[in-house]
Order: structure tokens, then sequence, then C-alpha cells
């Protein structure tokens, strides 16, 4: 099993529309988990922390499930402005594994 | 906000060279990290380092060597260059977590803007 797992998509959503990402990670021992934004030919930048219990950021909610070792986002309401690659980030020992992405498109 | 600076955004070199590649934080982060990444196959680490003088290998650190002079560099050498190191380079840093004494990089990372090398 992977590290860290994302469908890479891409999904294609028209403006307005609620998409979710997944992603599995192998490590029980991970601690911490994050979601990255990454733009076509830009450096990744972080979008939110992901927390045991849930957390939210607007448009934005991200959800972890330690015993199914499953992680996901949710956008609604979604912008043109959404179209990137998102990575799922998970920790192991000494640094940070990132998954190889989600690519979203987002349609007007 | 954390900016960490890349030296070059582009760069083209020759087979056999030795290349550096700089990187700069003003943060005062103790953890600093050297990505390359390459279509299909994502992030992957090559080296970092938690402080002065430490380096550690991370997954694919073989034609590569690093330097940690100074907290706030972190330079990338690649000994001779080859055209399969011909990728997007990235360079982050972060804050330290430690867990039992041991090193725990839980904290987020924060990437400079990459560096776009062609091995011709």
């Amino acid at each position: 099993r992977k590290e860290v797992e994302q469908d890479p998509g891409p999904f294609n959503v028209p403006e307005g529309a609620t998409v979710a990402f997944n992603c599995t990670y192998s490590n029980s021992a991970s601690q911490s988990f994050f979601w990255y934004r990454q733009d076509c030919r830009k450096e990744p930048k972080l979008l939110m922390s992901v927390y045991s219990s849930g957390n939210e950021d607007g448009r934005f909610t991200a959800q972890l499930n330690r015993a199914s070792q499953y992680i996901s986002l949710l956008i609604r309401d979604s912008k043109l402005s959404d179209s990137a690659t998102y990575l799922c980030v998970v920790s192991r020992k000494g640094n940070l594994i990132f998954g190889k992405g989600t690519k979203l498109s987002v349609k007007p | 906000d954390v900016k960490v600076t890349q030296s070059s955004r582009y760069l083209v070199k020759r087979t056999g060279e030795k290349v550096f590649l700089e990187c700069v934080q003003d943060m005062d982060h103790e953890n600093m990290f050297w990505y390359r990444q390459d279509p299909g196959l994502g992030l992957r680490l090559i080296y970092f380092s938690y402080d002065v003088k430490m380096k550690e290998k991370g997954d694919i650190p073989e034609g590569y060597s690093v330097s940690r002079e100074k907290k706030e560099r972190f330079s990338l050498i690649l000994e001779s260059a080859s055209t399969n190191q011909t990728s997007m380079y990235l360079c982050a840093s972060s804050l330290p977590s430690r867990v039992g004494g041991n090193y725990y990089s839980n904290q987020p990372q924060h990437f400079g803007d990459g560096t776009r090398l062609s091995i011709l």
C-alpha cells in the first residue's frame, strides 16, 4: 500500500458544485495531516490543517478518520479560482509525505 | 508571512557540471527541505536538515548532496549533473516538532517558488 494515495482525477465540475476529495494513508503512527493546493507551474501552498474533530474554513471542510486512515476535503460552491491540484499530506517521523494530488477543473 | 527564496526560477546546465541550487528563508525556521517534482511522480524528498551542519537523506538522495552552514540557508548540490536530474526543484522550511526526544516534522512546510532545472 502506498504511503499516501489519492484519486488523480481530473475532476471536472461546474461552478457552484460541491466536490469531495479523498485520501488514504498507510502509517497508523502519522500524527499531522494537511491539505495543500498547487496551481499549474507554481509551488504547493498550505490550504488547511486537518484536525481529528474535523475543521472548516469558509467553503472548505476537512475530515479525518484515524480508524480508517482516511482524510477528506469538501469544497462547497466551487469557484473558477478553485481550479488547481489538491495534495493530501501526512506526517511520518522526520518529515511530511505528499500525495500525488487530485486535479480539479471548475468550468463556467 | 514566511518567505522562502530560491536563487533561480530557471536554470540550464550541461551534463557533468556541478550545479548549486540555493535556498534562503527569513523566518528563523530550524527545518529545511529539498524536493524534486516530476509529472506522475509527485513531490519526492531528496534531503532535509533539522539544524545547522545537520543533514538527513530523504527518499532519493543519490546524485545529490546538501550544505547547511547557516540556519537560514540550505544548498542543494548536483555533484555531476545528468539528464535524469532535469526537474522542478522545490525548497521548503518549517518550524520543528519534537516528540519524545526525536525530531518530527509535524509542522506545515512553506515552499519557495521552485527552480526549473534543465540538464542538456
